[in-house]
């Protein structure tokens, strides 16, 4: 079962461009985090927000997640090169077991100088 | 310190086969996590271990087994290997099982089944 649905899949734009990424379920989840995966390498988290409507900022990316905490978006802001890679977001359910993360299915994005 | 290690970095099986695939980690982390990565699935979890001592089921378990050897390493056994599990295998580690950790990930393992 797919719980997060990524759009859009693919994303290639020109260097400056700016670009919002979506990240949406009908599940609801303590945390959304959000990482990036460069090619041959495991992701990396960039952030964790968990407050509904939260919004946090790093550099040139905005990362907000819904009120409801069922869906999250990532907006950059004049891309360069360097943010080419696959960003995935993650759902945090806790159970009482430990915490269960839900990966969405990504979105390839490609800066083209 | 060097986070997350997976060995073996690349694998080539035939149907039927079994393997090991070994995940240590060096922050004293008690949380421990397998996924398989396919294209157009994100990653999704196959097993994870709270802590020492324990071992959970997640999305797709069917076919593998886990071992949490000691607080260190959490390893990942294929017993009959099956074309559909050629994926990229990845192991993450979280400090506590609870609240909104940050997960580390190792470099992972490309497994092709023949």
């Amino acid at each position: 079962t797919q719980l997060l649905e990524q759009s859009p899949q693919f994303l290639s734009i020109q260097e400056g461009e700016n670009l919002t990424v979506y990240c949406n379920s009908s599940s609801v989840f303590s945390s959304l985090q959000w990482y990036r995966q460069e090619p041959g390498e495991g992701p990396v988290l960039l952030v964790t927000v968990v407050t509904g409507g939260e919004v946090k900022k790093l550099k040139r990316l905005t990362f907000q997640f819904g009120d409801a905490r069922k869906d999250s978006s990532l907006h950059i802001t004049a891309a360069q090169p360097g943010d080419t890679g696959l960003y995935l977001c993650a759902g945090g359910v806790l159970t009482n077991t430990g915490n269960q993360f839900y990966f969405g299915t990504g979105t390839s994005l490609t800066v083209i100088p | 310190n060097a986070g997350v290690t997976q060995t073996p970095k690349f694998q080539v099986l035939k149907t039927g086969q079994s393997m090991t695939l070994q995940c240590a980690q060096d922050m004293n982390h008690n949380s421990m996590y397998w996924y398989r990565q396919d294209p157009g699935m994100g990653l999704r979890l196959i097993y994870y271990s709270a802590s020492e001592g324990t071992t959970d089921k997640g999305e797709v378990p069917n076919g593998y087994n886990v071992s949490r050897l000691n607080k260190r390493e959490f390893s990942l056994r294929l017993e009959s290997a099956a074309p559909s599990q050629t994926s990229v295998y990845f192991c993450a580690s979280t400090r506590l099982a609870g609240g909104p950790q940050t997960q580390y990930f190792g470099p992972g393992t490309r497994l092709l089944v023949l």
